[in-house]
Order: C-alpha cells, then sequence, then structure tokens
C-alpha cells in the first residue's frame, strides 16, 4: 500500500529557505518507472507543480521557480526533498509531494495529505 | 491564472447528470492525456480519472472523461450529496514540460 507523507517546518521566515521531506513507503524512488513531484495549492487557489525527480536521479523544475528550487532524493531512507530559497509571502501554501504514475498515463496518482507551510516574521 | 481554465463553480440536484470543462491549449489539452481529480476541504486531491477516460480503482462509474481537442471534460452522472467537492483537471504540457492544473470546479449539490 503506497504512502506518501511530507514533513518540515510549518513556518518560515522571508528571505529564508523552506525545506521539506517526503518519505515514502510501498514503492521505490530508486527503482521505480514512476517518478516523484512536489505541488503546492495557495490559499483559496489552485494546484502549482514545482518540480520532478527521476529514478535516475534527474530533476526537473517549473522555469518560474527554478532559481530557487532543488529537489533531491535519498535512496537509503526512501525519501526525497524540497528547498525552496528566498522566500516571501507568495510562498505560503500547502505542499504535497506526489508520485507520478507510469500505470496511470503519468497522472500524479497517489499524494501525501499535504502540509501547510505559512511565510511570516 | 491556472493553465488550463475551469468555470469556477457548478451546481446540481441529487440524481441530476452534471458536466465540468476544462479548457487548455495544443501543448497540454490537445496532445497529451487528461486527468481529473476530487478535492474535498482538508485533504488532499483523489485522482477520479487518468488518461482521459480511466477510471482508478474504486472510482464509481457515475464518474466519466472526455476528450475533443482542446476540450476535456468530466461528467458526473446520478449526482449524489458526497459529491460535493472541489473538482481539478491537470494535463502534461509539453512547452512547460510539468504537469498543468486547472483553478478547479467548486460543485455544490442543492
Amino acid at each position: 500500500h503506497l504512502q506518501l507523507q511530507e514533513s518540515g517546518p510549518g513556518l518560515v521566515k522571508p528571505s529564508e529557505t523552506l525545506s521539506l521531506t517526503c518519505a515514502v513507503s510501498g514503492d521505490s524512488i530508486s527503482g521505480s518507472t514512476n517518478y516523484w513531484g512536489w505541488i503546492r495549492q495557495s490559499p483559496g487557489k489552485g494546484l502549482e507543480w514545482i518540480g520532478s525527480f527521476f529514478s535516475s536521479g534527474n530533476t526537473f523544475y517549473r522555469p518560474s521557480l527554478k532559481s530557487r528550487v532543488t529537489i533531491s532524493g535519498d535512496t537509503s531512507r526512501n525519501q526525497f526533498s524540497l528547498k525552496v530559497t528566498s522566500v516571501t509571502a507568495a510562498d505560503t501554501a500547502v505542499y504535497y509531494c506526489a508520485r507520478v504514475g507510469h500505470s496511470s498515463h503519468w497522472a500524479p496518482d497517489h499524494w501525501g495529505p499535504g502540509i501547510l507551510v505559512t511565510v511570516s516574521s | 491564472q491556472s493553465d488550463l481554465t475551469q468555470p469556477p463553480s457548478a451546481s446540481g440536484t441529487p440524481g441530476q447528470r452534471v458536466t465540468i470543462s476544462c479548457s487548455g491549449s495544443s501543448s497540454n489539452v490537445e496532445r497529451g492525456t487528461v486527468h481529473w481529480y476530487q478535492q474535498v476541504p482538508g485533504t488532499a486531491p483523489k485522482l477520479l480519472i487518468y488518461g482521459d477516460d480511466h477510471r482508478p480503482s474504486g472510482v464509481p462509474d457515475r464518474f466519466s472523461g472526455s476528450k475533443s481537442g482542446i476540450l476535456a471534460s468530466l461528467a458526473i452522472s446520478g449526482l449524489q450529496s458526497e459529491d460535493e467537492a472541489t473538482y481539478f483537471c491537470a494535463a502534461w504540457d509539453d512547452i512547460l514540460n510539468a504537469p498543468v492544473f486547472g483553478g478547479g470546479t467548486k460543485l455544490a449539490v442543492l
């Protein structure tokens, strides 16, 4: 049974770095034909794809966030992480990690419950 | 402003059939496959339809998806009170090289 769980600070100060981790159970981030990603949802707004992590170690980032975002994987712990630097209030959102499944035509098919991150001093 | 366009709201009465539209472009909806999600407040989106018209196991056949050109649709037949939620569409975008989402349609069951 695949499960994803986000963890990290719920409050980050402006200009600092947001760091989140997604722990995965029920699938391997390194041996899988699937890939992994981070998505965020600002209060009362829609969903925004932040970036992707592939089992090869390759990453891909949304162009508008590319200069501030890093996604990395820790295969020994079967988890992947998100870092967003120089945060502002606009980065306040619920952050989700998700698996993008080969068998579901590359749909983000399993999601973590989400973690609310507020950027405020 | 979202990459895919959905009506902000929709409504129906129990038993009715409702349709939610999702408009994109040649780089996403037309060229790729469309997925639909259901989100209840305070929870993560749940995959409802993938690959334009496929249902994951456990999703009732009251939910169906279709696509023509740059327009995709989600249909819900036999509307039930438990269907009250926000529905999002998503598609892979060949220009962004990433999934893009609609702004969501909040469905009210009257």
